[in-house]
């Protein structure tokens, strides 16, 4: 089946650095998407960016990330974070069956001011 | 804004007994999810369906059931909740197709004592 894989549990950034967190997957299917949610404190997990398209930069609230299907990554990536960054990341995907998001064990991003 | 709403947000249960996790969503998205989350395992799926009437076993359907009574109610059912139940518990909604996301609600935390 389908896995996504996040490494870092917690990722400590000070203000204004830049920051990248890792997501590799593994699909049997060719139909796919990723996506990366955010989940603030005691809030919903909501939709940061998604892609389907191999080697195209997608960019929403100053992330960005690049699906690379040639090793199976799609890690998001922040130039400068800022303090209201700071919040639980999921990485997912979802196959062209379609019924289902998988998602990674999440990273929590803590910025310090 | 798709609207996904949960109750209760909070319970409390004793072991043993029976708790009902209600999920309304007005998105008329054919798509019902419920995922639990937990530190280290991140969002894994219980149940989820595919329009009224239907229910499917997600990875983890052990100990739960799940209702679709109408396109916009979907509840998960714990008949014996156990201490191991304890968990915040996300309802999700979303079209069919890999490219579409899921639209979360809340969440309802619960602990089992």
């Amino acid at each position: 089946g389908d896995s996504v894989t996040q490494t870092e549990g917690l990722v400590t950034v000070t203000e204004g650095l830049p920051v990248m967190l890792n997501c590799t997957y593994q699909t049997a299917y060719s139909d796919v998407a990723f996506f990366w949610y955010v989940q603030y404190l005691n809030e919903a997990p909501k939709l940061l960016l998604r892609s389907s398209t191999d080697n195209k930069r997608t960019e929403h609230q100053g992330f960005h990330a690049t699906l690379h299907k040639s090793s199976s990554s799609f890690h998001l990536q922040k130039s400068s974070v800022q303090l209201s960054d700071s919040a639980l990341y999921y990485c997912a995907l979802r196959s062209n069956m379609g019924y289902k998001l998988t998602f990674g064990t999440g990273t929590s991003l803590l910025v310090d001011p | 804004e798709a609207a996904v709403t949960q109750s209760p947000r909070n319970k409390v249960a004793v072991t043993g007994g029976k708790v009902t996790l209600s999920c309304n969503q007005t998105n008329n998205h054919n798509n019902m999810y419920w995922y639990r989350q937990d530190t280290g395992h991140g969002l894994r799926l219980i149940h989820y369906s595919y329009g009224a009437g239907s229910t499917e076993k997600g990875d983890i359907p052990d100990g739960y059931k799940a209702s679709r009574p109408s396109q916009e109610n979907f509840s998960l059912i714990l008949e014996l909740a156990t201490p191991s139940q304890t968990s915040v518990y996300f309802c999700a909604s979303g079209e069919q197709g890999s490219g579409n996301t899921l639209y979360f609600g809340e969440g309802s935390r619960l602990i089992v004592v």
